[in-house]
């Protein structure tokens, strides 16, 4: 059974750095790996997809990269700003069931002024 | 362009009443999907759909249905509210079910 996780849960950290932020999956065989911003009380926005051949998506300050070997992606947010406060959230489609994604429980972002 | 639309935005329910929370997407996706989302959790799929007439169950199906009779609409119901159906529920779709998904903005349900 995949199981998509993502840590840490939360992370602060000052206005200006750049930071990565984790997903790893227990199952290689998927078709591609999306990442959501959701703000508070809203819904999902999805900020990049990477299919299953491509190594890393580039969106502005944002750039995701993928390892299907090691079960592993990272979202890097360059320059971080307090309007990038916000749950992001992994989710993979996986060969097994492709009708549906596999979401991880997020990591809830704040930045700092 | 509307996307994925959702309604209501908000509901209040008393334990036992029923309810069909709606969604309506015009972008032509094949697939559509039903998540809830309980606080500080990851998103948790309860049916999808992957055409019209077409429905199949997702993890969490108990105290749920749904019906796919055109392309566009995907409604969810729920029979018997509990309390243990408090959450938020998000409609998703897709064209192919492997390309992105657009997801609408929620509805906010409250069983008491």
């Amino acid at each position: 059974k995949q199981e998509v996780t993502q840590i840490p849960a939360a992370l602060s950290v000052p206005e200006g750095e750049n930071l990565v932020l984790n997903c790893s999956f227990t199952d290689s065989a998927i078709y591609n790996l999306q990442w959501f911003r959701q703000d508070p009380g809203k819904g999902l926005t999805s900020l990049l997809l990477i299919q299953s051949s491509q190594r890393e998506q580039t969106s502005g300050r944002l750039n995701a990269s993928l390892d299907k070997s090691s079960g592993r992606s990272t979202l890097y947010i360059a320059a971080s700003q307090p309007g990038d406060s916000a749950t992001y959230l992994c989710a993979v489609n996986q060969y097994s069931s492709a009708s549906k994604i596999i979401f991880g429980s997020g990591t809830r972002l704040s930045i700092r002024p | 362009n509307a996307g994925v639309t959702q309604t209501p935005k908000f509901r209040i329910l008393k334990i036992g009443q029923s309810m069909t929370l709606q969604c309506t997407q015009d972008m032509n996706h094949n697939y559509m999907y039903w998540y809830r989302q309980d606080p500080g959790m990851g998103l948790k799929l309860i049916y999808y759909s992957v055409g019209a007439g077409i429905t199949d169950k997702g993890e969490v199906p108990n105290g749920y249905n749904v019906s796919r009779s055109t392309t566009e609409d995907f409604p969810l119901r729920l029979e018997l509210a509990a309390p243990s159906q408090t959450s938020v529920y998000f409609c998703a779709s897709s064209y192919s079910g492997t390309d992105g998904y657009t997801f609408g903005s929620g509805t906010r349900l409250t069983v008491v």
